[in-house]
């Protein structure tokens, strides 16, 4: 384990408010990553960061931003929640080789 | 565009076997490719990770293989028990370090 956490771990939420998951690591990852998982996608990347305010877009990142101000924090919002981001979103760390996952956060959206 | 295709989507086998689950991708011009476990309600858990010059892995009872000019990448698991029961899951990575996975192989074995 790579010493990664996200919170919350569940969450339900109403149509239209903004919400922002956290996902904090010890391990001094350059590389962090915000992926979705819904049944019949698999896993699908938000966003990715490769280094502190460095952040780029994945293959789903319509309604969502994110930030990292710190190495170890990296910041998934959901301006305005809508039922569709109802899934598991997962962080993942990693160096030039390898990523690691963290828990899991499950959304709800009302 | 990276496409990662597993089969079989489920597989039911009874302990003790031997079994092999399928990885294929479309780009070979990948820079590792990694596989993972996941139990239900849980996040990921890397099993292997090939680099692109290797050509197979072992791990205790797992074994990976990797055929980039195939674009094709095999998990062997031996002697299977029923603690293997889990989704596995492979990804490539490319140059840009970004993963594309698989939908995944659930795998339940049978007592």
């Amino acid at each position: 384990d790579a010493g990664i956490t996200q919170s919350p771990r569940h969450k339900v939420t109403e149509t239209g408010t903004p919400v922002t998951l956290r996902c904090h690591q010890t391990e001094n990852h350059r590389y962090m990553y915000w992926y979705r998982q819904d049944p019949g996608h698999g896993l699908r990347l938000i966003h990715y960061s490769y280094g502190v305010k460095d952040t780029d877009k994945g293959e789903v990142s319509d309604g969502y931003s994110v930030s990292r101000s710190k190495t170890e924090d990296f910041l998934l919002t959901l301006e305005s929640a809508t039922s569709s981001q109802t899934s598991v979103y997962f962080c993942a760390t990693g160096d030039a080789y390898e990523q690691y996952f963290g828990p899991g956060t499950r959304l709800t959206v009302t | 565009k990276q496409e990662v295709t597993q089969i079989p989507a489920a597989l039911s086998v009874p302990e003790g076997e031997n079994l092999v689950l399928n990885c294929s991708f479309t780009d070979s011009a990948i820079y590792n490719l990694q596989w993972f476990r996941q139990d239900p309600g849980k996040g990921l858990t890397s099993l292997l990770l090939i680099q692109s010059s290797q050509r197979e892995q072992t791990s205790g009872r797992l074994n990976a293989s990797l055929d980039k000019s195939s674009g094709r990448s095999t998990l062997y698991i031996a002697a299977s028990q029923p603690g293997d029961s889990a989704t596995y899951l492979c990804a490539a990575r490319g140059s840009n370090y970004k993963l594309t996975f698989g939908k995944g192989t659930l795998l339940t074995v049978n007592p």
